[in-house]
């Protein structure tokens, strides 16, 4: 089974800190990505990597950077959090032929 | 208008009813099709993965993909309460695997025991 792991399931944070979220998967995944998920909004593609040291943005990637340094870790990092980045933050992996497998989500509030 | 619609809900139903829920989209490019679920304060769990029209069975779930309509359903047969959670459906152009996936705003499903 595909195993994808974020560091965190509940943060909350203030304005202003930098925030770092990790997500890790165990399957060899070419590709990982981001997301948010708001009520009524849906999943929204934040940042996406499909190699090493590669990464691509998404829909949303404003006020986000990521990191990928190894192939089995993908980085989310808020570089000073506002109270709109206040979300459920999914991190997802797959390989070609297949499609995403999530991770558990990362609860962020940011008073 | 979005690309993937899916009717919010929330939808209630009785123990052991056949539960179907339904999303339409714009793009004729979307060639594979997902159904996930989601329990409350998880993450997305793949239920269902099919490529182009027809239909995909997995047990007690079945996947039903109409092209021509832009129209597709999924269907659970003998609902339980265990199968209360969001469903969302989502779907993509491509599986080369660094596609990105357009997803509806899911639908709130709880079984009533």
């Amino acid at each position: 089974d595909v195993k994808v792991t974020q560091s965190s399931r509940y943060l909350v944070k203030r304005t202003g800190e930098k925030v770092f979220l990790e997500c890790v998967q165990d399957m060899d995944h070419e590709n990982m990505f981001w997301y948010r998920q708001d009520p009524g909004l849906g999943l929204r593609l934040i940042y996406f990597s499909y190699d090493v040291k590669m990464k691509e943005k998404g829909d949303i990637p404003e006020g986000y950077s990521v990191s990928r340094e190894k192939k089995e870790r993908f980085s989310l990092i808020l570089e000073s959090a506002s109270t709109n980045q206040t979300s459920m933050y999914l991190c997802a992996s797959s390989i070609a032929g297949e499609t995403q497998y999530f991770g558990p989500g990362t609860r962020l509030l940011v008073l | 208008q979005k690309e993937v619609e899916q009717d919010p809900g929330p939808l209630s139903v009785p123990e052991g009813a056949i539960v179907s829920l339904n999303c339409t989209y714009s793009n004729s490019a979307f060639q594979y099709f997902m159904w996930y679920r989601q329990y409350s304060r998880k993450g997305p769990e793949l239920l269902m993965y099919t490529y182009s029209s027809g239909n995909k069975e997995d047990g007690r779930f079945t996947a039903q993909v109409d092209k021509s309509s832009k129209y597709i359903s999924l269907f659970i047969r003998d609902s339980q309460p265990s199968d209360s959670a969001t469903y969302l459906c989502a779907m993509s152009t491509s599986n080369f695997g660094n596609e990105k996936l357009t997803f509806g705003t899911g639908t709130r499903l709880t079984i009533i025991p």
